[in-house]
């Protein structure tokens, strides 16, 4: 079956990129989603389609998918964005997430 | 404005049947297009994909559950209903309901862009 790893933790200082990264089998040739989740709150879409942003999510977010592998790229990386980030495509007929990246700001 | 509510039962015993209600505004379940899934999250876990339902009824189960699992709704009543069969205490976890936007679904599959608070379910005895 299909599966998406993420590293479970991934830390970048303040103002600088985070690069976050999602891999699975030939993921280059289907859509990744990418969703942020802080403590005791429901998910949020944040990249869609790849590399396409929701209304009302900041720029500093931005996604690309090629070969094996998904990347969610937080520039400016602010203290707000601390959180879990999850990845989720679609095979055969399932929808997949991955087991989540935390995101440390420090 | 968009708004998804999780209802259900907190507590469920080993094999009973949980029975959870997901109530919508800000889009109608006729809307073809919209559909509504079914994802729950263990405590400290991954999210898990459950199901999903659209507006003509086409439905799709996770694989590994799909044997436990019905979806259903009553376009009426704005609600989507999920019933899970013998429960049992790794199912303990927050459930959420979330929307689908269609018109992305049948190029590039689902994705959900607005999320219910979520409904936390322990099963135990």
């Amino acid at each position: 079956s299909f599966e998406l790893t993420q590293l479970p933790s991934v830390s970048v200082s303040p103002g600088q990129t985070a690069s976050i990264t999602c891999s699975g089998d030939k993921l280059g040739d289907k859509y990744a989603s990418w969703y942020q989740q802080k403590p005791g709150q429901s998910p949020v879409l944040v990249i869609y389609q790849d590399t396409t942003r929701p209304s009302g999510i900041p720029e500093r977010f931005s996604g690309s998918n090629s070969g094996n592998t998904a990347t969610l790229t937080i520039s400016g990386t602010q203290a707000m964005d601390e959180a879990a980030y999850y990845c989720q495509a679609w095979d055969s007929g399932t929808v997949v997430f991955g087991g989540g990246t935390k995101l440390t700001v420090l | 404005q968009v708004t998804l509510k999780e209802s259900g039962p907190v507590l469920v015993k080993p094999t009973e049947t949980l029975t959870l209600t997901c109530t919508v505004s800000g889009f109608s379940l006729s809307n073809a297009a919209m559909g509504v899934s079914w994802i729950r999250q263990p405590p400290g876990k991954a999210l898990e994909w459950l199901a999903h339902i659209f507006s003509n009824d086409e439905k799709s189960y996770s694989t590994s559950l799909k044997t436990r699992l019905t979806i259903s709704k009553d376009t009426s009543k704005s609600q989507v209903v999920l019933t899970m069969t013998n429960m049992d205490p790794v199912d303990t976890g927050t459930y959420y309901c979330a929307r689908i936007p269609r018109v992305y679904y049948d190029s590039s599959g689902p994705h959900f862009d607005y999320w219910g608070q979520g409904t936390l379910v322990t099963v135990s005895s």
